[in-house]
């Protein structure tokens, strides 16, 4: 079966850095992505990494290893607006998304 | 504003009765998904458009759920004899479907609440 795992709730101090891990099993591999979603909205785009390595996009970084089925999102500067959940998703080998249920990130003064 | 939209934002049925629901792509946007999510879950695939094409159908999707895409820019999702099981709420989400960073931008959703 296909899986995506991430963390259910994490809790961090506005501006520090957190760390957002996501692990994958997945009927083959074409790039994975993360998206921001504020409590009642639709989720937003963030960043896409194909190749393994850190792609950085501001305050927001996100790196793979496609090895070892594994990424993670890395936030800096931590703002109260960065208060969301956080999806992993991994496109197959059907170029289909599959979503992991997302990381809420709670962000406290 | 040219993103994805959909109508109606919120909608509360009561059980049995049918629903349908829109969804505007971003214009040039040629793909076109329709997904479910439920509270502390990621959005749950429904099914896909290229162009007017329906390409794709979750096994899990009842015969009660059906989606057109007629002209290949706007779609409908439709849901018949609505159940309790059917709250929740409904994505869309569009995509220039180009090759490898195909980003699929999403809508505001559409919120169903069958009571």
């Amino acid at each position: 079966g296909q899986n995506i795992d991430q963390p259910t709730e994490m809790t961090a101090t506005e501006g520090a850095i957190v760390q957002i891990n996501c692990t994958y099993q997945t009927s083959g591999f074409n790039g994975l992505f993360w998206y921001q979603q504020h409590a009642g909205e639709a989720p937003t785009f963030l960043s896409y990494n194909v190749l393994d390595g850190l792609e950085e996009k501001g305050r927001f970084s996100s790196f793979l290893s496609r090895s070892k089925g594994y990424s993670y999102l890395l936030l800096k500067e931590l703002q109260m607006k960065d208060s969301a959940s956080y999806l992993c998703a991994v496109r197959d080998s059907n170029y289909q998304l599959i979503w992991g249920a997302g990381t809420k990130l709670i962000i406290k003064p | 504003d040219t993103g994805v939209s959909q109508n109606p934002r919120h909608k509360i049925t009561k059980r049995g009765q049918n629903v349908t629901f829109r969804c505007d792509p971003i214009s040039e946007h040629n793909r076109l998904y329709w997904y479910r999510q439920t509270l502390g879950q990621g959005p749950e695939f429904l099914t896909y458009f290229q162009n007017e094409a329906q390409l794709e159908k979750s096994r899990l999707l009842s015969d009660r759920f059906s989606a057109e895409r007629p002209k290949g820019s706007f779609s409908t999702l439709e849901i018949q004899r609505t159940e309790q099981g059917d709250s929740a709420m409904y994505l869309c989400a569009s995509s220039l479907g180009t090759g490898d960073q195909e980003t699929q931008y999403f809508g505001p959703g559409t919120r169903l609440l069958v009571l």
